[in-house]
């Protein structure tokens, strides 16, 4: 196990709704990015947040956005949920000095 | 063009036969290349770097050759547990943690 962990690990919407993922971090890791894995495809780049700020950030609209709290866990919150958001959404954790990233199990969105 | 490129496969081999999978990535600015593996639904999980050395873990060789930008994974000896998509991933200089995966080369070993 990676000791990343993400909630809830299924999601049912409907288009036009809103939905918050969560994500907690492998302990000690202080950056985490969030991927958006469509089926067939490799995972995508939403953004990536450390020490509670967003540095780095993907092909993704504005209604994509994400926090991270003090003790290093995130959020990812997607507004005006359209068809195409139904994905596996996935968040990473990484230490510092390392490049290696450990996945969470990923959060399943399906928009209706 | 996508930035990493791989063949979706499948790629049916039987047990024990040796497979090797191809990735080619576009942009030169590279830092880092990894090859993950991803079993049906899960996420994804790092299987080993891929160093211009070349390195080998177990049955697993990976190779780099940063002149033709050319990713490859071998693997020897296939077991029925190998079956899973293989993700191949690369790491842009000056871009913190983004890793840009290729779509994946599904595997299926099979008796």
């Amino acid at each position: 196990e990676t000791g990343v962990t993400q909630s809830p690990t299924h999601l049912i919407k409907t288009r036009g709704q809103q939905v918050t993922l969560r994500c907690s971090s492998q302990s000690g890791h202080n950056t985490v990015s969030w991927y958006q894995q469509a089926l067939g495809q490799g995972p995508q780049f939403i953004f990536q947040y450390y020490r509670e700020e967003e540095n780095g950030r993907g092909n993704f609209p504005p209604r994509f956005s994400g926090l991270q709290f003090p003790n290093y866990s995130s959020e990812l919150n997607v507004n005006a949920l359209e068809l195409d958001d139904s994905a596996l959404y996935l968040c990473a954790s990484r230490g510092g000095g390392t490049d290696t990233q450990y996945f969470g199990p990923g959060t399943r969105l399906t928009v209706l | 063009r996508k930035e990493v490129e791989q063949d979706p496969g499948p790629f049916n081999v039987p047990e024990g036969a040796t497979v090797a999978f191809n990735c080619t990535y576009s942009n030169s600015a590279s830092q880092s290349f990894f090859w993950y593996r991803q079993d049906c639904r899960k996420e994804p999980k790092l299987l080993m770097s891929v160093y211009s050395s070349g390195n080998e873990d177990g049955r697993f060789t990976a190779q780099l050759n940063r002149a033709s930008q050319y990713i490859s994974l071998l693997i020897r000896d296939s077991k029925l547990s190998d079956s899973a998509t293989y993700l191949c991933v690369v790491k842009y200089t000056g871009t913190a943690s983004k890793l840009t995966f290729g779509t994946g080369t599904r595997l299926q070993v099979t008796l």
